[in-house]
């Protein structure tokens, strides 16, 4: 069965220290790994897809990087509206359509 | 904006009774999800619909039970709730084939007393 695992599960930075979450995953056959920002009360919202290991996408102060067991989001000198959920999941050739979702991690950035 | 709208935003309901919560799609999308996300945990896979028929399902009993329209909307019906049926209720469209990017909802915040 796919498996996500995101640590830590909560991470408290000030305003320019750079810092990284982890996502590790076990999955038969890997279709994609998406990350999603979640705010308080609302969806999530859709960050990045990596397909393959090697493979990073940056936006902003934000870049992903995936490996054959894990993917990283390091962020870059946070701001305070940074804070907010990071979600990762992924998708299996076994499982069309499902997004099996780690916990996620809760950052909070602060001035 | 994701092009995602789901509704009513808030819902409270007693242990038995049934609910309907509502999804429309972004225009286009073929691919409609839906998700149950209890507080501090990450969203559940209930099940999928393609060109309006259930396509892949989680680890959720029958009386969960879905349908989806033509017109892009969708509904999740829960059937006899119980209270730890109390989560938030997520749908996500997307386009089959397109890289299979989920696009969110604000959800539903369904409580059950």
């Amino acid at each position: 069965e796919d498996q996500v695992t995101q640590s830590p599960e909560a991470l408290r930075l000030q305003e320019g220290e750079s810092s990284s979450l982890n996502c590790s995953y076990t999955v038969s056959g890997l279709r994609g790994l998406f990350w999603y920002r979640q705010d308080p009360g609302k969806g999530p919202e859709f960050l990045f897809t990596l397909y393959s290991a090697g493979e990073e996408k940056e936006k902003e102060r934000l870049k992903a990087t995936l490996t054959k067991k894990e993917s990283f989001l390091h962020i870059t000198a946070p701001k305070p509206e940074d804070s907010a959920t990071y979600l990762c999941a992924v998708q299996s050739t076994d499982s069309w359509g499902k997004f099996q979702f780690g916990a996620g991690t809760q950052v909070v950035v602060t001035p | 904006e994701t092009g995602v709208t789901q509704s009513p935003t808030h819902l409270i309901k007693t242990r038995g009774q049934q609910v309907t919560l509502r999804c429309s799609s972004q225009s286009g999308h073929n691919t409609v999800s839906w998700y149950q996300q209890a507080l501090g945990q990450g969203p559940q896979f209930i099940f999928q619909y393609y060109r309006e028929e259930e396509n892949g399902r989680g680890n959720f009993p029958p009386r969960f039970s879905g349908l989806q329209f033509p017109n892009y909307s969708s509904e999740l019906n829960v059937n006899a709730l119980e209270l730890d049926d109390s989560a938030l209720y997520l749908c996500a469209s997307s386009l089959s084939g397109a890289k299979n990017i989920q696009y969110f909802g604000a959800g539903t915040r369904l409580s059950v007393l």
